[in-house]
């Protein structure tokens, strides 16, 4: 059973500090990894996908990674600002799903970026 | 990018009482829908998953007659809560899956609170 987890749970840094977010997952065995956002009381926006044939994928200050032997992906985020400050979610889709979509989701790591 | 809409964003109803919440893709075709619940800082955890034109599959553990969901075209599902109590307050999260792409694109949330 796939199982996903974010390391750490909560995050507190200044403004201007590059940082990583971290997720492992137990079955190497996926199909894709995304990354998402999600600001209290909302639902999520999707960030970076990375295919399992990927090792990473950029937009704008973020930087998604992926080590499938690991089971591990990080999430690398420059300059953060106030704005970043959220909940970012890792989520799996397996290849043994790849037909149903079926993502499995990391508990979520809350970023505070303190002007 | 692909907008996936949810209504109501918010409900509050009586206990014993059904509630129905629909979840639209507005620019594309979703094959395929997911419903799922999310507790106060908490992740997402899938309840079911909705092919257009047929029965929807639903995740161990979930009640299959409390939790109707219905997928009757390519742009619209509808889970209906039976029976609400309180238990069953959570923020309820919808995601849609195109033909072509594996990304899953997902909607605001509904926030349902039974008194």
């Amino acid at each position: 059973k796939q199982e996903v987890t974010q390391i750490p749970a909560a995050l507190s840094v200044p403004e201007g500090e590059n940082l990583v977010l971290n997720c492992s997952f137990t079955d190497s065995a996926i199909y894709n990894l995304q990354w998402f956002r999600q600001d209290p009381g909302k639902g999520l926006t999707s960030l970076l996908l990375i295919q399992s044939s990927q090792r990473e994928q950029t937009s704008g200050r973020l930087n998604a990674s992926l080590d499938k032997s690991s089971g591990r992906s990080t999430l690398y985020i420059a300059a953060s600002q106030p704005g970043d400050s959220a909940t970012y979610l890792c989520a799996v889709h397996s290849s043994y799903s790849s037909n149903t979509g079926k993502l499995i989701f990391g508990q979520g790591t809350t970023l505070q970026v303190k002007p | 990018g692909a907008v996936v809409s949810q209504h109501p964003s918010w409900v509050i109803c009586k206990s014993g009482t059904s509630v129905k919440i629909e979840c639209r893709s507005l620019d594309f075709q979703a094959t395929t829908m997911f419903w799922y619940r999310q507790f106060p800082k908490q992740s997402l955890m899938l309840m079911a998953t909705s092919n257009e034109g047929s029965k929807a599959t639903y995740e161990q553990g979930v009640e299959k007659d409390k939790f109707l969901i219905n997928h009757a075209s390519l742009t619209l599902s509808t889970l209906t809560v039976t029976s609400a109590h309180p238990e069953d307050s959570s923020f309820y999260i919808c995601s849609a899956r195109g033909v072509g792409p594996h990304e899953q694109y997902f909607g605001p949330g509904t926030r349902l609170t039974v008194t």
